[in-house]
């Protein structure tokens, strides 16, 4: 079946350091990959996405490349802030399945200390 | 943005009690709306998915008389936990969008504790 297992947290980093999470995925066929990001308080917000092999998401710094080799969408950033500070869902959607359907990693904590 | 508002964010019920969670979209008509449970350390699960005026679609394995999803507007729709147990206590999470293939947002979570 399909599934995402993302690594476990927390990760706690300081300012400016590099930031890696971990995610893999299993899926039949080509499905499309997510990471969401909930602020203290807040809902998830959707942060990238991409749709298809080699793919390369990015938003506010944060990258991540569809890499259907290894099955990953490992999550990157340069830098990190303080203001980062959140928990990272990554989540896929099967390929030809209803649009909303989403499939959750279980998040990871993310801690920045200046 | 959208947003979507989950209410409360914090409840805490005695076993066989029924309690009810409310996700509203504020600023957009939400055809369609989901709500996820998830347990410590593991994923958010779709429970269920609701079209205003029409009955809840329950994914494998959710009791639908347990777990009572009503859409009777575009902006609201309501989760009712029916004999609550301490089993049912989990992070409840809403979703709405306007739909098929627009943006998916989601409301700030419920945590749920059942006593």
């Amino acid at each position: 079946g399909n599934s995402v297992t993302q690594m476990e947290g927390p990760v706690t980093l300081s300012e400016e350091a590099f930031l890696t999470i971990n995610c893999t995925y299993t899926a039949t066929g080509y499905p499309s990959l997510f990471w969401y990001v909930q602020y203290p308080g807040e809902g998830l917000q959707l942060l990238l996405k991409a749709t298809k092999a080699d793919d390369k998401g990015s938003n506010k710094g944060f990258e991540a490349t569809y890499r259907k080799e290894t099955t990953s969408f490992h999550l990157e950033k340069g830098s990190v802030q303080v203001s980062d500070s959140a928990v990272y869902f990554c989540a896929l959607r099967p390929y030809g399945g209803a649009t909303n359907k989403l499939i959750f990693g279980t998040g990871t904590l993310l801690a920045v200390q200046p | 943005g959208a947003v979507v508002s989950q209410h409360p964010s914090w409840v805490i019920c005695k076993s066989g009690t029924s309690v009810k969670i409310e996700c509203r979209s504020l600023d957009f008509q939400a055809t369609t709306m989901f709500w996820y449970r998830q347990f410590p350390k593991q994923s958010l699960m779709l429970m269920a998915t609701s079209n205003e005026g029409s009955k809840a679609t329950y994914e494998q394995g959710v009791e639908k008389d347990k777990f009572l999803i009503n859409h009777a507007s575009l902006t609201l729709s309501t989760l009712t936990v029916t004999s609550a147990h301490p089993e049912d206590s989990s992070f409840y999470i809403c979703s709405a969008t306007r739909g098929t293939g627009n943006t998916i947002y989601f409301g700030e979570g419920s945590w749920l504790t059942v006593v």
